[in-house]
């Protein structure tokens, strides 16, 4: 099985702030990656498939990179309504897994 | 735009089989896979396994063997069993619909998911 790790578990940071979360896969995945945004109570909402493609009505100002086995999201400005929990999420040989998440805080 | 909404018992027994339902609207379920995802409260997201509109299921490895998932395109729906249930499978059970981009170079598709339902609380407890 294909494991993620996401880095770091929390993130404490001020709206305004440029962020970067890190999904490491335990072997190359391509560019087969997800971001997802998840919020108390809600289900997880799709922000960048395919490493890097940005889901339509998704601001610009959320961007992921990467391939291989390193990833990255990163935020260019937080803005308040994005204090939440993130997942990366692999797709490979018919399977899906996700990474343990990352709780963007306000710091 | 498609939507997607859980349902089934909130409360199943111990050793018992957890039976939830996804039904889909605002779009067809055909020519699509569809996946059941869970979240225990205050943890991560796993992937129990997904289910194609012709009936081809791929599991989650960890689950297999409790597992089995149907679809019913005439109801546009697609269901999950899980059966033996502990209060480890206590969590919040979404449904989504996995989305295909074609690797040409790979020969192979690649998966994500666009659509989520809210997702249904279930409690294992006798």
């Amino acid at each position: 099985d294909i494991q993620m790790t996401q880095s770091p578990s929390t993130l404490s940071a001020s709206v305004g702030d440029r962020v970067t979360i890190t999904c490491r896969a335990s072997q190359s995945i391509n560019s087969w990656l997800a971001w997802y945004q998840q919020k108390p109570g809600k289900a997880p909402n799709l922000l960048i498939y395919k490493a890097s493609s940005l889901e339509s009505g998704v601001p610009s100002r959320f961007s992921g990179t990467g391939s291989g086995t390193e990833f990255t999201l990163t935020i260019s400005s937080l803005q308040p309504d994005d204090f939440a929990t993130y997942y990366c999420q692999q797709y490979n040989s018919y399977s899906y897994t996700f990474g343990q998440g990352t709780k963007l805080e306000i710091k | 735009q498609v939507q997607l909404q859980e349902s089934g018992p909130g409360l199943v027994k111990p050793s018992e089989t957890l039976s939830l339902t996804c039904t889909v609207s605002g779009g067809s379920i055909s020519n699509f896979y569809w996946s059941w995802i869970r979240q225990p409260a205050g943890k991560g997201l796993e992937w129990i396994g997904r289910i194609h509109s012709t009936g081809s299921t791929n599991y989650n490895p960890s689950l297999k063997s409790r597992v089995t998932m149907s679809v019913d395109t005439s109801k546009n729906q697609f269901s999950l069993k899980l059966t033996s249930v502990t209060a480890a499978d206590t969590a919040v059970y979404y449904c989504a619909r996995d989305k295909g981009v074609w690797f040409g170079d790979l020969y192979s598709y690649y998966y994500y998911m666009d659509v989520w339902g809210k997702g249904t609380t279930v409690t294992v407890s006798s």
